[in-house]
């Protein structure tokens, strides 16, 4: 049974610091791994997808890697910025399709 | 991108009531679409998956009978909580996966949740 896990569950950084948030998940075999983000109350908006193939997404001052044989991934954010304070949520696609969740880490950027 | 709605946002129901919430693809067919259940500090957990005109599979703990799923059309699935007691309290959240051209794309969709409060 697929397990995702995320540490920390909680951070609290100074606005402007790189911040690497990261993700693991017991069974490799998987479609992709996606990095969401929430906010309180919110739905979901998805931030970067990850082929099983890829290594590797970037966009803007978010970069996603994913290690598959290991069953890693990070989310890195550089120069934080406040409003970059919401629930961030790494999820795997399995094989069967289905979406499996980490508990999320709750984000705090200190102005 | 492709849009998912769901409808209402928010509903306050008195215990033993039934409530419905609707999930609707804006552009695209959506075949197949997923319900979540997120309770407060926790992950999204996967209740069920609905296939348009075919019945939904749960997932194992999740009542079948009180949690209905109908997928009636490619752009619409409607989840109805039946009997609602205060521990259904959560905040639901659905998913529907795009298919362009008769191929599925990778990316799933989610909706903008709808927070259930059972008093």
């Amino acid at each position: 049974k697929q397990e995702v896990t995320q540490i920390p569950a909680a951070l609290s950084v100074p606005e402007g610091e790189n911040l690497v948030l990261n993700c693991s998940f017991t069974d490799s075999a998987i479609y992709n791994l996606q990095w969401f983000r929430q906010d309180p109350g919110k739905g979901l908006t998805s931030l970067l997808l990850i082929q099983s193939s890829q290594r590797e997404q970037t966009s803007g001052r978010l970069n996603a890697s994913l290690d598959k044989s290991s069953g890693r991934s990070t989310l890195y954010i550089a120069a934080s910025q406040p409003g970059d304070s919401a629930t961030y949520l790494c999820a795997v696609r399995n094989r069967d399709d289905k979406i499996i969740f980490g508990k999320g880490t709750r984000l705090h950027i200190l102005p | 991108g492709a849009v998912v709605s769901q409808h209402p946002s928010w509903v306050i129901c008195k215990s033993g009531t039934s409530v419905k919430i609707e999930c609707r693809s804006l552009d695209f067919q959506a075949t197949t679409m997923f319900w979540y259940r997120q309770f407060p500090k926790q992950s999204l957990m996967l209740m069920a998956t609905s296939n348009e005109g075919s019945k939904a599979t749960y997932e194992q703990g999740v009542e079948k009978d009180k949690f209905l799923i109908n997928h009636a059309s490619l752009t619409l699935s409607t989840l109805t909580v039946t009997s609602a007691h205060p521990e259904d309290s959560s905040f639901y959240i659905c998913s529907a996966r795009v298919r362009r051209g008769g191929a599925y794309e990778e990316t799933q969709y989610f909706g903008p949740g709808t927070r259930l409060l059972v008093l």
